[in-house]
């Protein structure tokens, strides 16, 4: 089944505790994107790759790391996390090449983070 | 920069009534846009698409939008409302011109559908 896969599903950590959270696709795809989700605010893109080793910043990138050494990973590290981290956080990966199916985003479940 | 509005947070509408959701957007170039749905507890759905062509876009679940470049706009659409399809819509935009850029997203409208 085409996927993506995020873990973990719900993580309350403490200010300061880094924490990785990971994000894997079985689709082969080249594009891959995190996001935040906040109330009144919508998606806000975090970061994005287009593929392996390539990586460029979002609209809200401050706070995060990202790194893509393998096709089907794309993991967000949070240093040094903050209670503004607190959010719902969401990977998603498209296939970049030309076609029908290009752009259209599969999103994963999403990851709920909590800062304390 | 670009930009995405979705003027209102919630849209209500009668199950068997036709339904609107907004959308319009800014971009320096030609754009491509995209709508998603979210239901509770859930990731986000991919609907439609406008890349090209047709301004009139027909997607999943029954969905249409159109493309209005003139008035910059991309709402979506549907006949006759389900119950089952109430959710938080999401517009995004992004540039299409050499070389991937970043997705940018509305802030969602929650579409409730009464029995």
């Amino acid at each position: 089944e085409a996927q993506v896969t995020q873990n973990p599903r719900y993580l309350i950590t403490v200010t300061g505790k880094k924490l990785t959270v990971t994000c894997s696709q079985n689709m082969n795809h080249e594009y891959m994107s995190w996001y935040r989700q906040d109330p009144g605010l919508g998606l806000r893109q975090i970061y994005y790759s287009m593929n392996v080793e390539v990586t460029d910043k979002g609209d809200v990138p401050e706070g995060y790391k990202v790194s893509r050494k393998e096709k089907r990973n794309f993991p967000l590290i949070l240093e040094s996390p903050s209670p503004n981290q607190t959010s719902l956080y969401f990977c998603a990966s498209s296939s970049a090449t030309s076609g029908m199916k290009s752009d259209t985003q599969y999103f994963g479940p999403g990851t709920r983070l909590t800062v304390l | 920069a670009q930009s995405v509005a979705q003027p209102e947070d919630q849209v209500n509408v009668a199950e068997g009534n036709p339904l609107t959701v907004k959308c319009t957007y800014s971009v320096s170039g030609n754009p491509y846009l995209f709508w998603y749905v979210q239901y509770p507890n859930r990731g986000l759905q991919f609907l439609l698409k406008y890349i090209t062509g047709d301004n009139l876009v027909k997607g999943s679940y029954g969905f249409e939008a159109e493309f209005n470049k003139s008035q910059t706009s991309f709402h979506l659409k549907k006949p006759s409302a389900l119950v089952s399809d109430s959710a938080l819509y999401f517009c995004a935009v992004r540039v299409h011109s050499g070389g991937y850029q970043k997705v940018t997203f509305g802030t969602g409208t929650k579409l409730q559908v009464i029995p």
